[in-house]
């Protein structure tokens, strides 16, 4: 399964949008991008993936870009409720598939 | 989204003793459940995946003699410290993946071991 960058941490103003980067050069033609995210003491929860469309639900957004070398977490209207780390995972959809996660994006949501 | 839930949430054994972390798949049949451990301020790591009637496979490093796993049915897969020390200690997370809809993986809410 492809590693993934993302940066160590992330400042977001209450009610703005906050865009979470996250780096996957080396990802291959069968894996997706997952991200989730950890609430301190809890076990992640899912937000989102996708393979090369540009996907949205209820929480987030997820931009993926042409050469799917990298993506872009989007939660439009942060809350102090969305302070947590966030993890980028890329693997593929088969049973040999397993989530790898690396450091994540510690990101705080300031009033 | 499917719910996994782990029992005990929390767990204070003394060292040498043995501790059980149950996990299980409350409204859907997971083929495949996934061990993790987390230290503090430190990110999740992978310890083992097991596979319904199986033998788990272990990640490198990861004693498979002290960390049991048993897979038995569809919706529970048991850890199992043998022989604990405070190095144990640690926040251990499972993880199941749906039979029906591959790629799906859903966590549990976690197990807190304290060894004494």
């Amino acid at each position: 399964d492809a590693k993934t960058t993302q940066p160590t941490s992330m400042d977001c103003a209450e009610g703005r949008a906050a865009n979470l980067p996250c780096n996957h050069s080396t990802i291959s033609g069968n894996e997706y991008v997952y991200w989730y995210r950890q609430i301190h003491s809890q076990g992640p929860q899912y937000i989102i993936h996708g393979l090369k469309n540009n996907e949205t639900n209820e929480m987030a957004s997820l931009i993926i870009t042409e050469d799917r070398k990298s993506s872009t977490l989007i939660l439009p209207h942060a809350t102090l409720r969305d302070t947590a780390v966030y993890y980028c995972i890329v693997r593929s959809n088969t049973n040999a598939g397993k989530s790898t996660f690396g450091d994540g994006t510690t990101l705080t949501v300031k009033p | 989204g499917a719910v996994v839930s782990q029992h005990p949430s929390r767990v204070i054994c003394k060292s040498g003793t043995s501790v059980k972390i149950e996990c299980r798949s409350l409204d859907f049949q997971a083929t495949t459940m996934f061990w993790y451990r987390q230290f503090p301020k430190q990110s999740l790591m992978l310890m083992a995946t097991s596979n319904e009637g199986s033998k788990a496979t272990y990640e490198q490093g990861v004693e498979k003699d002290k960390f049991l796993i048993n897979h038995a049915s569809l919706t529970l897969s048991t850890l199992t410290v043998t022989s604990a020390h405070p190095e144990d200690s640690s926040f251990y997370i499972c993880s199941a993946r749906e039979a029906l809809i591959i790629g799906e993986q859903f966590f549990g809410p976690g197990t807190r071991l304290t060894v004494l």
